[in-house]
């Protein structure tokens, strides 16, 4: 069965460059979710779309940004790249209506800001 | 939102050992979901589990929404059980999840 997919798997960056990453939800999901893991740390909330429209908004630094596209993948958006951002980024798709809103998590992005 | 606890924050078992990974949250929650992260960071989904009770083979796992608990049980550990388990859930239909803290497994053989 078709996962969440993220990219890239990996990224490097320097301090105050910017960095975008991709998500591409199961197909016909309608939801995603983008989350903030730090070292040592459980996962965050940063922001979520629903059929392309923003539907909630956790602790995202105003240096990020995030919009759906009309083929439902996702991007984030971060400018201005500090060493706190250093951590796993996941993206977790869900289909609203479904009989369980279970969020299917991706294997996340892994960015590094030196 | 809602608070999630997890217990105990750390365990270590000799494989072979069964273990209980308890999960409390402070508000109702829409649904409850375990995952196991492995070392390489990768969130594995093991249970969806609103209520009542789920078994996928060594792993079981059980919700008491109204008594807002989850359980979940390993049986008969393996090294590659090792990782931290978290729960999770959102407090509303498609919402945002909340994670605990996360349990840290360590499995020796």
């Amino acid at each position: 069965a078709a996962g969440v997919i993220q990219s890239p798997r990996h990224l490097i960056k320097e301090k105050r460059e910017t960095a975008t990453l991709k998500c591409y939800p199961i197909p016909r999901h309608d939801t995603v979710y983008w989350y903030q893991q730090g070292p040592g740390q459980d996962p965050q909330f940063l922001i979520s779309f629903y059929e392309k429209m923003q539907s909630d908004k956790g602790s995202i630094p105003d240096r990020f940004s995030a919009q759906q596209f009309s083929d439902y993948h996702s991007e984030l958006n971060m400018s201005s790249l500090e060493l706190g951002d250093s951590a796993l980024y996941f993206c977790a798709s869900s289909l609203l209506l479904a009989s369980t809103d279970t969020q299917y998590f991706g294997p996340g992005t892994r960015l590094t800001v030196l | 939102g809602i608070q999630v606890e997890q217990s105990p924050p750390d365990l270590i078992l000799q494989e072979g050992a069964n273990s209980t990974l308890r999960c409390n949250f402070s508000d109702s929650v829409n649904n409850l979901q375990w995952f196991h992260q492995n070392p390489w960071g990768q969130l594995i989904n093991l249970f969806y589990i609103p209520s009542g009770t789920k078994q996928n083979g060594r792993l079981s796992a059980t919700t008491v929404a109204t008594e807002r608990y989850s359980l979940l049980y390993i049986s008969s550990s393996q090294t590659t059980d090792s990782g931290v388990y978290f729960c999770a859930g959102p407090n509303t239909n498609a919402g945002k999840s909340t994670f605990g803290d996360g349990t840290t497994l360590t499995v020796k053989p």
